[in-house]
């Protein structure tokens, strides 16, 4: 059980264009979803904690007409990173609180974004 | 704000023991957790502690002291398969999850 997925696993984009990245629970519902992303070599970095049904908490930093967050049901949230550029190519991982709450996440297996 | 630190890797050899040290400065903490992730992949949930005390979950246990903002990572018998960086993080009542800036293993034959 606690299965997250995500897709697109990796996509190149062209500077200035939008890309889109969807994460699911496949197994279970998730009321709360996260948002991370992570350069090579450093730690997880969180962007935004979605919400079923409401905005989505933006971290300190982080843009939220960049980073668009929709969480429209309980096994689906989604990442467009807008108008994006090279400086936002980085690995993008999705995870879903476990049923212990927020310290028990399961991870969706990420998405790899390079943008030329 | 909340930092935690962590050393940044540590090398062992198969069938080895090893500790990994995870120092933290949050407020309204309520537990540390650790994870694990192999080069490319997500992370793995291993463990949690909210109260002081060891937790053992087969080869792996973690440890937790509250009142000196402390925890370890404690690996037994080690196996190449170990090889990964390993995370802590902390939760609190604010609902933040920060991870700790990771721990490289390498495990050697």
């Amino acid at each position: 059980g606690a299965v997250v997925s995500q897709h697109p696993s990796w996509v190149i984009c062209k500077s200035g264009t939008s890309v889109k990245i969807e994460c699911r629970s496949l197994d279970f519902q998730a009321t709360t979803m996260f948002w991370y992303r992570q350069f090579p070599k450093q730690s997880l970095m969180l962007m935004a904690t979605s919400n079923e049904g409401s905005k989505a908490t933006y971290e300190q930093g982080v843009e939220k007409d960049k980073f668009l967050i929709n969480h429209a049901s309980l096994t689906l949230s989604t990442l467009t990173v807008t108008s994006a550029h090279p400086e936002d190519s980085s690995f993008y991982i999705c995870s879903a609180g476990g049923a212990g709450g927020t310290y028990e996440q399961y991870f969706g297996p990420g998405t790899r974004l390079t943008v030329t | 704000g909340q930092s935690l630190e962590q050393p940044s890797e540590v090398t062992a050899v198969e069938g080895a023991i090893v500790q990994i040290n995870c120092t933290y400065q949050t407020s309204g903490f309520y537990g540390l957790s650790w994870y694990q992730q192999h080069d490319g992949g997500a992370p793995t949930f291993l463990s949690y502690n909210a109260l002081d005390g060891l937790e053992e979950t087969g080869r792996f246990s973690s440890f937790l002291s509250r009142s000196d903002s402390y925890g370890y990572l404690l690996l037994q018998e080690l196996q190449m398969k170990d090889s990964a960086s390993y995370f802590c993080a902390v939760g609190n009542y604010g609902q933040n999850f920060v991870f700790g800036p990771g721990t490289r293993l390498s495990v050697l034959p």
